[in-house]
Parts: C-alpha cells; sequence; structure tokens
C-alpha cells in the first residue's frame, strides 16, 4: 500500500525558517518524480514543486522561487521541501504527492498526482 | 505561465442531478488536464488523467471531456458521497503546473 507521511509543520515566525519531510513506502521510490502542493486556509490547492527521480531537475511556482527548495533523499525513501523567510502568506496545509506519467495512445504522457500524503499544517505567527 | 478558469466556484444540487464543470486553459495545453476531488481533513483524490481517462477505482458516472482549451468534469447522477470541492490541472510543460480555483459541489 503506497503511503505518504509528512512532518515538520508548525508554528513558525514570520521570516522564519522550516523543512517539511515526507516518508514514502509502498512503492519504489527512486523511480517516481515527486512534488509538494499546498492549501492555504480557505483557499485552493496550489502546485509548488516537482523533483526528478535522481533529484536533478526541479521545477517551483514563481511566486516561491528563490524561498523555497525541493530535495530527495532516495537511499531514505524521503522527500523534503525547506522554505525560507516565511510570510503569513505561506500558511497552509502541505502536501507529499507522488507523480504518474499516464501513456496516452503509447505516444506521450501526461503526469497526473495519483497519491498524497494527508498533510502537513504550517501555521505562520508571531 | 498557463491559467485555469474553472466554473462555477460553487453550485448546488440534489442527488441524482448531472453536474458539469468546466475549465477554459489560457493557451491550448492538448489534453493536459487532470480532475481532483478534495474533502475536508482528506486528501485530495485523482478521478480523471489526460482530460478523458477515468482513473482506477473511479465510478463510471465520473466522466471527462475536452482538449485544447476547454475541458469539463461530468457527473452523471450525483450521489451523497459526491458532495466535495473538484480542481481541475493542467500539467503541460513541466516548468509550472496550475490548478483551478475549486468548485464546491453543495446539496441543494
Amino acid at each position: 500500500e503506497v503511503q505518504l507521511v509528512e512532518s515538520g509543520g508548525g508554528l513558525v515566525q514570520p521570516g522564519g525558517s522550516l523543512r517539511l519531510s515526507c516518508a514514502a513506502s509502498g512503492f519504489i521510490f527512486s523511480n517516481y518524480w515527486m512534488t509538494w502542493v499546498r492549501q492555504a486556509p480557505g483557499k485552493g490547492l496550489e502546485w509548488v514543486a516537482n523533483i526528478k527521480q535522481d533529484g536533478n531537475e526541479k521545477y517551483y511556482v514563481g511566486s516561491l522561487k528563490g524561498r523555497v527548495t525541493i530535495s530527495r533523499d532516495n537511499a531514505r525513501n524521503s522527500l523534503y521541501l525547506q522554505v525560507n523567510s516565511l510570510r503569513a502568506e505561506d500558511a497552509a496545509v502541505y502536501y507529499c504527492a507522488r507523480i504518474t506519467y499516464y501513456y496516452v495512445g503509447a505516444t506521450y504522457e501526461v503526469p497526473g498526482i495519483d497519491y498524497w500524503g494527508q498533510g502537513t499544517l504550517v501555521t505562520v505567527s508571531s | 505561465d498557463i491559467q485555469m478558469t474553472q466554473s462555477p466556484s460553487s453550485l448546488s444540487a440534489s442527488v441524482g442531478d448531472r453536474v458539469t464543470i468546466t475549465c477554459r486553459a489560457s493557451q491550448n495545453i492538448k489534453n493536459y488536464v487532470n480532475w481532483y476531488q478534495h474533502k475536508p481533513g482528506k486528501a485530495p483524490k485523482l478521478l480523471i488523467y489526460a482530460a478523458s481517462s477515468l482513473q482506477s477505482g473511479v465510478p463510471s458516472r465520473l466522466s471527462g471531456s475536452g482538449s485544447g482549451t476547454d475541458f469539463a468534469l461530468t457527473i452523471s447522477s450525483l450521489q451523497p458521497e459526491d458532495f466535495a470541492t473538484y480542481y481541475c490541472q493542467q500539467t503541460y510543460g513541466a516548468l509550472e503546473w496550475t490548478f483551478g480555483q475549486g468548485t464546491k459541489v453543495e446539496i441543494k
């Protein structure tokens, strides 16, 4: 059974930093792109970042570039998200999730997020 | 970056109703669209990938359609467990993905 368990959330002061972790199990972690998605209170889902299987390709949402770093440790089956210079608008539930590429007509692949963790809550307040 | 405009933002419907949610992309994204269901306190759930393919285990009363810039999620006969918030998502190109604003489906 695929399981993704986030940790590391909590209360952080504005300007502070946080490192979120995600422990993966039930699948071959090193075979999959992984992603972070967040949801601020009362708002919709927002894609944050993707990382390739070997960690050598990373993509970020424009609004967070320079403040966030996605990384992974395939030996530990773990995904991470470092967020710096936290602002009130960064308060959210942060979800770790797995990306699967679906074949379409055997000619190309469309990525989708097929497994999600339960999320970890980040609160930013003084 | 590609914007996804989802509508309506909310709707009220009864059990058994046919419901359609739409998403419009700001540029041609072929069929790089997925749909998710999200209930409070739960992890989001993938329903449809590649615009029209049903994810394993998802009931057949749900369907997706569209290509290019216009996409739709249809629930043919709304069931009690379908009351939730639904999101479209574009995954065209690796650089930046985006979700629609969400549609909350409520009981009339």
